[in-house]
């Protein structure tokens, strides 16, 4: 199993750009979720799917939309890039009533 | 709202040390709590949970306790080694559509010196 896969690793934006965050997984897990990372700071939830078709916002959604097509994937958009998105994205996916969470790689974004 | 926290930014200890990592959370109703480490350029791993229920677990070299009396967390390794090096984060979770949410504290970065 590959786990959970993240593309792109860089990104390079510049402001009102737009673009879509890869996340993937190979567990056939139910939950899957979406966090940022800023320094010196810990995770803070965006937007969160417990299956397919269904999402919810977590605690920092604004300036992110999200979609749920299938159970592999959760792609993270950003319609028009902010210099406060520039931060590190991390995509996590676990099991159903299970709380252990499994972590992408990450993908460092820079917004211009 | 809620927070979680921890009480040192930065932990030194020397290589074949006990080290412990402290955690302060505030929600008396979050029943279930993790432990995570991240290495420098990777995703957050999991280390070890607890649930409210319970006031100690151990793992291969950790073990975490929880006193809900004064809403501590903390996480304990033993014999220090320097892969250990990273930062820990703790988190406190809420269950949510039938899975747990968890909400992270800043991290503890845990240095290991040869």
């Amino acid at each position: 199993n590959a786990g959970v896969t993240q593309t792109p690793k860089f990104q390079v934006l510049k402001t009102g750009q737009s673009m879509t965050l890869q996340c993937a997984q190979d567990m056939n897990h139910e939950y899957m979720s979406w966090y940022r990372q800023d320094p010196g700071m810990g995770l803070r939830l965006i937007h969160y799917s417990v299956g397919a078709g269904i999402t919810d916002q977590g605690e920092v959604p604004n300036g992110y939309n999200v979609s749920r097509s299938t159970t592999e994937d959760f792609p993270l958009r950003l319609l028009s890039a902010a210099p406060s998105q520039t931060s590190v994205y991390f995509c996590a996916s676990s099991k159903l009533g299970l709380e252990t969470q499994y972590f992408g790689p990450g993908t460092r974004l820079l917004v211009l | 709202g809620e927070s979680v926290g921890l009480h040192l930014p930065t932990l030194s200890v020397q290589e074949g040390d006990n080290s412990i990592i402290n955690c302060a959370y505030s929600n008396s109703a979050s029943d279930y709590f993790i432990w995570y480490k991240q290495e420098s350029g990777k995703g957050p791993q999991f280390i070890i949970d607890i649930r409210s229920n319970m006031d100690k677990r151990q793992g291969q070299r950790v073990t975490v306790l929880l006193n809900k009396t004064v809403k501590h967390l903390s996480l304990q390794i033993a014999a220090t080694q320097p892969g250990d090096s990273a930062v820990y984060f703790c988190a406190e979770t809420r269950r949510g559509g039938g899975s747990y949410i968890p909400t992270f504290g800043r991290g503890t970065s845990l240095i290991v010196h040869p």
